[in-house]
């Protein structure tokens, strides 16, 4: 069975970079055709898409978020990460990674997050 | 970036309502549109998928509909258990982006 896990310090400085892990177990993730995801949650800005990654590290960004964003991927460890700079308190959240899997029909391919870590909530605080 | 907005932000119904939520987005998607439920303390759910799929597990009481910019989704008959926040979200572009959500409250 498919699970995902996020990990990382609870509460992150204003100005520092918040780095997260998501752990995958069930399935590897190198070689595969699934996109890896990170999504936020606040009161403010509700669900906020941050990036789907490839194994291969390629993948998109939210533009939003871009310059201060990168993902990395391990697949020795079965993981990836996220790594978010200069964070203010707008970016404390619920943090939740997330499998972006398809559903191909017509010729079409349809995205859809379909399976999600339990998040880890992150307060950006001095 | 693709502007979600839902109606109403929320609702409540009696057990055995028929209830519709709507999903609208700033511009056409086509049929690229998800919905989750969320309960306190949980990861969103995916219940539907393009089109109109319903995910494997979830009652056959939920349906989705629509197309272009305009998108519902409807519980025939609502159960205790369907108290929690619906979100849609669209996977025509990206940024991916969600609706604020609906609340739907069992009385």
């Amino acid at each position: 069975q498919l699970q995902l896990r996020e990990s990382g310090p609870g509460l992150v400085k204003p100005t520092e970079t918040l780095s997260l892990t998501c752990t995958v177990s069930g399935q590897s993730i190198g070689g595969s055709s699934f996109y890896w995801a990170w999504i936020r949650q606040s009161p403010g800005k509700g669900l906020e898409w941050i990036s789907d990654t490839f194994f291969s590290g390629t993948g998109f960004y939210n533009p939003s978020l871009k310059n201060r964003v990168s993902i990395s991927v391990d697949t020795t460890k079965n993981h990836f990460s996220l790594n978010l700079a200069s964070v203010t308190a707008a970016d404390t959240a619920v943090y939740y990674c997330a499998r972006s899997s398809y559903y191909e029909t017509g010729g079409f391919s349809y995205y859809y997050f379909d399976v999600w870590g339990r998040g880890t909530r992150v307060l950006v605080s001095s | 970036d693709i502007q979600m907005t839902q109606s109403p932000s929320s609702l409540s119904a009696s057990v055995g309502d028929r209830v519709t939520i709507t999903c609208r987005a700033s511009q056409s998607v086509t049929s690229y549109m998800n919905w989750y439920q969320q309960k306190p303390g949980q990861p969103p759910k995916l219940i539907i998928y393009p089109v109109g799929n319903l995910r494997s597990g979830v009652p056959s009481r939920f349906s989705a509909s629509g197309s272009g910019t305009d998108f519902t989704l409807t519980i025939s008959s609502l159960q205790p258990e369907d108290c929690a926040i619906y979100y849609c979200q669209q996977s025509f572009s990206t940024p991916r982006t969600f609706g604020p959500g609906t609340r739907i409250e069992v009385k």
